[in-house]
């Protein structure tokens, strides 16, 4: 099993939808949790952390479910220039490694 | 202003010429990594410094090797390039280890003929 997986989608939705994805860690100790954007042949960049209860800023929300081990990224209100990879980031320990999932794919039509 | 910078941004080499990619960053933050990511996967950690410490990742191949002379400067050193180490090669960094963001660099494509 992965220790962080996702499905890669890709994820084809028209502008003004809502979509989420779901990611599931396999380290029930790790500790904290983020969401990278990465854009085609570019750099990955921080979307936002996730933190236990949950945050939101603008369009995106993020919700961590410890008990289940999995986490959660909503967009609302779908731009076309949200069509991007969406990596899930783990760090198991408190060692600054990072686990990342393979990335889900978003495709936002006109 | 840019914090993590990475040269080239395209490297070519040919199948067992030694190449070396660079990563410096504004940042005067502490780790600086090195990641590895083919197309459609992942990043893959290759190895890291915490400050002069090295940290290298158990499956990280004997022909990757990393320098770091100074806090702002970390190099990759590909000794012996295969065909099958063709991809994109990112430098990030963190102010600590941790529950800290990494900040990446614009990464270095490689291609190996």
């Amino acid at each position: 099993r992965k220790e962080v997986e996702q499905d890669p989608g890709p994820f084809n939705v028209p502008e003004g939808a809502t979509v989420a994805f779901n990611c599931t860690y396999s380290n029930s100790a790790s500790q904290s949790f983020f969401w990278y954007r990465q854009d085609c042949r570019k750099e990955p960049k921080l979307l936002m952390s996730v933190y236990s209860s949950g945050n939101e800023d603008g369009r995106f929300t993020a919700q961590l479910n410890r008990a289940s081990q999995y986490i959660s990224l909503l967009i609302r209100d779908s731009k076309l220039s949200d069509s991007a990879t969406y990596l899930c980031v783990v760090n198991p320990s408190n060692t600054g490694k990072l686990i990342f999932g393979q990335g889900t794919t978003l495709q936002v039509k006109p | 202003d840019a914090m993590v910078i990475q040269n080239p941004r395209y490297q070519v080499t040919q199948f067992g010429k030694p190449v070396t990619l660079s990563c410096s960053q504004t940042l005067n933050h502490n780790v600086m990594y090195w990641y590895q990511q083919k197309s459609s996967q992942a990043p893959k950690l290759l190895f890291h410094y915490y400050d002069k410490d090295f940290n290298n990742e158990a499956d990280t191949p004997d022909n990757f090797q990393s320098r770091r002379p100074n806090t702002s400067f970390c190099f990759l050193d590909i000794r012996s390039p295969g065909l099958g180490d063709a991809a994109m090669y990112l430098c990030a960094t963190s102010r600590g280890q941790g529950f800290d963001e990494q900040f990446f660099g614009p990464g270095t494509r490689l291609t190996v003929l």
